[in-house]
């Protein structure tokens, strides 16, 4: 069974507008990522934040991380029609296995 | 610096036959790792292969088996396939405790 849940499943915004979607994990974790998948294709690597972290930034996204809610949220600023996509959220667990566990994803459609 | 290559990009094959999927890591990864993601699901572990053998299996049947070569390329071989195995399959490489990069995927359609 998948360990993260997104939230909302589905979001339609206005290009221009903000875009937060969250995602609630189980068990511990060492890190974070945030993935976007376009058009059933392979997965890009967005944003990593690890365990320790509360808050990281990379260009128009920010993810914040609560451990102690097991949450995390990813904000997209200022979207635009090119972030229409899926989004997934992944942990990887205490171990050096490496393995990801994905929710199910937020899919996310920018009206022009 | 080239990416992972997965192939072939798409792939039709009827119930009961056997396919295989290959993967080539990103240059200086020497861990592979492959996801089946069902359509509008997320992507689900398969098993991930370090130093050519399974380090770490999901809860999938034996039908699924993989090889990884002292190249670091791998393979997915999927025996008597049923339908619920139709599904974009995910390759992923990546080296100890960096983030992982991501093929295309290869489109399995069982019919």
């Amino acid at each position: 069974s998948q360990q993260g849940e997104e939230d909302p499943q589905a979001l339609s915004i206005q290009e221009g507008e903000n875009a937060t979607m969250n995602c609630s994990y189980k068990t511990s974790i060492n890190n974070l990522q945030w993935y976007r998948q376009n058009s059933g294709r392979g997965l890009v690597h967005l944003i990593l934040i690890r365990s320790n972290e509360r808050e990281k930034h990379s260009g128009r996204l920010r993810v914040t991380l609560d451990t102690s809610k097991k949450s995390s949220s990813l904000l997209i600023t200022a979207s635009r029609a090119a972030d229409t996509a899926s989004y997934f959220c992944a942990t990887d667990g205490n171990g050096g296995a490496q393995k990801l566990v994905f929710g199910q994803g937020t899919r996310l459609t920018i009206n022009p | 610096d080239a990416g992972v290559t997965q192939s072939p990009t798409h792939l039709i094959k009827t119930r009961g036959q056997q396919v295989t999927l290959r993967c080539s890591p990103k240059s200086g990864h020497d861990t592979v790792s492959w996801y089946q993601q069902a359509l509008g699901q997320g992507p689900q572990f398969i098993f991930q292969y370090y130093e050519e053998e399974e380090r770490q299996r999901g809860n999938f049947p034996d039908r699924f088996s993989g090889h990884q070569f002292p190249n670091y390329s791998s393979e997915l071989n999927v025996n008597a396939l049923l339908l619920g195995d139709s599904a974009l399959y995910l390759c992923a490489s990546s080296t100890h405790r960096a983030s992982y990069t991501f093929g295309s995927g290869t489109r399995l359609t069982v019919v």
